[in-house]
């Protein structure tokens, strides 16, 4: 079983508050992964890693920042969260090279409430 | 254009009774393909995984799906469905060797009957 962890599992927050969202994982891998899922919809990726100081962003714009300064490490961040950014935001990480193709595990998510 | 998709977005089947759930994609050649399960308020759990090799592959709980090339098809298919099995299922396709992320489904919704 993959041990990756976010914290916290629920937040409610006010319109223009700083939130950090976090994600851990202990297996060492390299490549790490935010997507964002609304109810009842696919999951899109937002942010990826490859590896230490590596971040890109992914399909799905967002407002958000990544930082990857620890392999184990990959915090999200919204300087200013709007009602527009209430989801769920799931965390994954998978071993590989940048070319190569894994199985992603999965944390087991931060639903985030703007109001 | 590169696409997954799941026909059916809820399905009802009675406990005990056999399941598949469909998956079909759109690429220029044959991806990586998963099925992940995710049960409410939770994080997806791989159930199984295509790379290369045997068409017919065996997952986690009771959980199996196959490839069909010819038809771009990668159902999951389970004979006997447990209230526990009740959860969303999201097939997921990643192009070979790419680095690329998953490119998800849109879910399908499993609800299991007594």
């Amino acid at each position: 079983e993959a041990d990756i962890y976010q914290t916290p599992r629920y937040l409610v927050i006010g319109t223009g508050k700083k939130i950090t969202l976090e994600c851990s994982q202990t297996m060492g891998h390299d490549k790490m992964y935010w997507y964002q899922q609304d109810p009842g919809m696919e999951l899109h990726l937002i942010h990826y890693s490859y590896g230490v100081n590596s971040t890109e962003k992914g399909d799905l714009s967002s407002e958000s920042t990544v930082s990857r300064i620890r392999t184990e490490h990959f915090p999200l961040t919204l300087e200013s969260a709007r009602p527009s950014h209430t989801s769920q935001y799931l965390c994954a990480s998978s071993m590989g090279g940048k070319r190569s193709t894994d199985t992603q595990y999965f944390g087991p998510g931060t639903r985030l409430t703007v109001l | 254009a590169q696409s997954v998709t799941q026909p059916d977005i809820h399905i009802t089947v009675s406990e005990g009774a056999s399941l598949e759930l469909r998956c079909n994609y759109s690429y220029g050649a044959t991806p990586y393909l998963f099925w992940y399960v995710q049960s409410p308020g939770q994080g997806l759990q791989l159930l199984l995984k295509y790379f290369s090799g045997d068409t017919l592959v065996q997952g986690i709980k009771g959980f199996e799906a196959e490839f069909k090339r010819s038809q771009s098809s990668f159902n999951l298919r389970k004979p006997s469905v447990h209230w526990s099995d009740a959860a969303e299922y999201f097939c997921a396709v990643s192009p070979q060797d790419s680095g690329y992320a998953l490119n998800f489904g849109k879910g399908t919704s499993l609800l299991v009957t007594p």
